[in-house]
């Protein structure tokens, strides 16, 4: 367990549709990142929150949105979902600053499948 | 901005042998982070070592090893006697650090193939 909670795990939907991501961070990761990884991809960064506010933009489709709320949990909302935004969908975290211990902590992924 | 580059898609090596992947980045901070993540078959992201620019002894966790050359703006990730659980892709990625949360980038990554 990395210590950052994604939910839901697997989402199948339609076409059309809206639905939304939910992570947790790691105790004490002030920055939440979002990532989405289509098959046989790389990363691509969608957006970074530190402390509520929104720190910097990927390319994240105007269709998606995000916020991180005061107890540091994170959304990711996907709307008018088409077929190629079927992907896995990554939350990240990390403390902030020249800490020793930084690093990049992933969740387990959110697998969405749009049919 | 800071990119990184990866420019070995595919790899592949005997179960046993080493193997070597490459990363490049490019950027004018002076103080940063590297690190090198593994994505297995089950696409969870592991970290598999870090390095701080400032520190010039080279990382090291067990099998893998770096080469960290700051001039040359290099940092290959070395792993001995591969293991078929080694199969993954390998990403590379840069941090830059910063009081208001600290910034990542990727490389697009390097498919590595461990051979029985």
């Amino acid at each position: 367990d990395s210590g950052v909670t994604q939910t839901p795990k697997h989402l199948i939907t339609a076409t059309g549709q809206r639905v939304t991501l939910r992570c947790s961070p790691r105790s004490g990761d002030l920055s939440v990142y979002w990532y989405q990884q289509s098959l046989d991809q790389g990363l691509q960064f969608l957006i970074q929150y530190y402390n509520g506010e929104e720190r910097a933009k990927g390319n994240i489709l105007e269709r998606f949105s995000a916020q991180q709320f005061p107890d540091l949990h994170s959304e990711l909302n996907l709307s008018s979902l088409e077929l190629g935004d079927s992907a896995l969908y990554f939350c990240a975290s990390s403390v902030v600053g020249t800490s020793g211990a930084n690093v990049l902590t992933f969740g387990a992924g959110s697998r969405l499948t749009v049919l | 901005a800071q990119t990184v580059t990866q420019s070995q898609p595919e790899m592949s090596v005997q179960e046993a042998e080493t193997v070597t992947l490459s990363c490049t980045y490019d950027t004018s901070e002076n103080n940063y982070y590297l690190f090198w993540y593994k994505q297995p078959p089950s696409r969870q992201m592991i970290l598999v070592i870090r390095q701080e620019a400032y520190k010039q002894q080279n990382a090291t966790e067990n099998r893998f090893s770096v080469n960290f050359q700051k001039a040359a703006k290099s940092f290959s990730l070395k792993i001995s006697d591969s293991q078929l659980g080694d199969t993954a892709m390998y990403f590379c990625a840069f941090m830059k650090l910063s009081n208001t949360g600290n910034q990542f980038y990727f490389g697009t990554g390097t498919s590595l193939t461990v051979i029985p």
